[in-house]
């Protein structure tokens, strides 16, 4: 089955610096990477998403890039703001299954 | 609000009770997920249910018992569960074989005592 890693698990930024999470993922079948923001005591929600035929998405400060030959995706958070501290998921769906990285709890230090 | 409700929010269980998760989806979906979120895994998937049928059990004791009457209804009977059981437990549905967003309930907080 599906195999999803994410690194790192914590990270910590500077207010207006920007911060980078990794995935990778071991089905080559996948072809759906969603991103999920949750923020304390909250449902995890999409913030962004890739297709499979799409290299790159941006979403104003939010980008993601995906790189299916590697099998690896990224997601990018420019210009932070303290609304951005949460835990973010990554994920891969192939075979209509959605299977979730560990997390990354990010903060941001004002 | 996502579309997806989940009851009870909150539940305290005894070893010996039995008790049942409901969720309910009102989006059209036709796959439905149970996951449990703890400290150790925080997102795992336990069940998928596609178009009413089950299409994964990623080795979940058989203490969790899912079940799902129909496309908009998913729901988890529990019994003799045990402490490390306590986890909040997520529900979530997408439109099956299609690459869009999984939605998820507000999830309900489980201990077990």
């Amino acid at each position: 089955g599906e195999n999803v890693e994410q690194h790192p698990s914590t990270l910590s930024v500077q207010e207006g610096d920007s911060a980078v999470i990794k995935c990778t993922y071991s089905d080559s079948a996948s072809n759906y990477f969603p991103w999920y923001k949750q923020e304390l005591g909250k449902r995890p929600q999409l913030i962004i998403d890739i297709r499979s035929n799409v290299g790159e998405k941006k979403d104003q400060r939010i980008a993601v890039t995906l790189n299916k030959t590697a099998k690896h995706f990224s997601l990018h958070i420019t210009e932070t703001q303290p609304e951005d501290s949460a835990v973010y998921f990554c994920a891969a769906k192939g075979n209509e299954k959605l299977t979730f990285g560990t997390g990354t709890r990010l903060t941001i230090i004002p | 609000e996502t579309g997806v409700t989940q009851t009870p929010r909150h539940l305290v269980m005894g070893m010996t009770n039995k008790k049942s998760l409901k969720c309910e989806q009102h989006l059209g979906h036709n796959a439905m997920y149970w996951y449990k979120q703890s400290a150790k895994k925080p997102l795992e998937l336990m069940f998928v249910y596609n178009f009413k049928e089950q299409t994964e059990n990623n080795s979940v004791p058989s203490r969790f018992s899912p079940e799902c009457p129909n496309s908009s209804h998913l729901f988890l009977h529990l019994h003799t569960l045990q402490p490390e059981d306590s986890a909040l437990y997520l529900c979530a549905s997408s439109q099956a074989s299609l690459n869009t967003e999984a939605f998820f309930g507000q999830g309900t907080r489980l201990t077990v005592v």
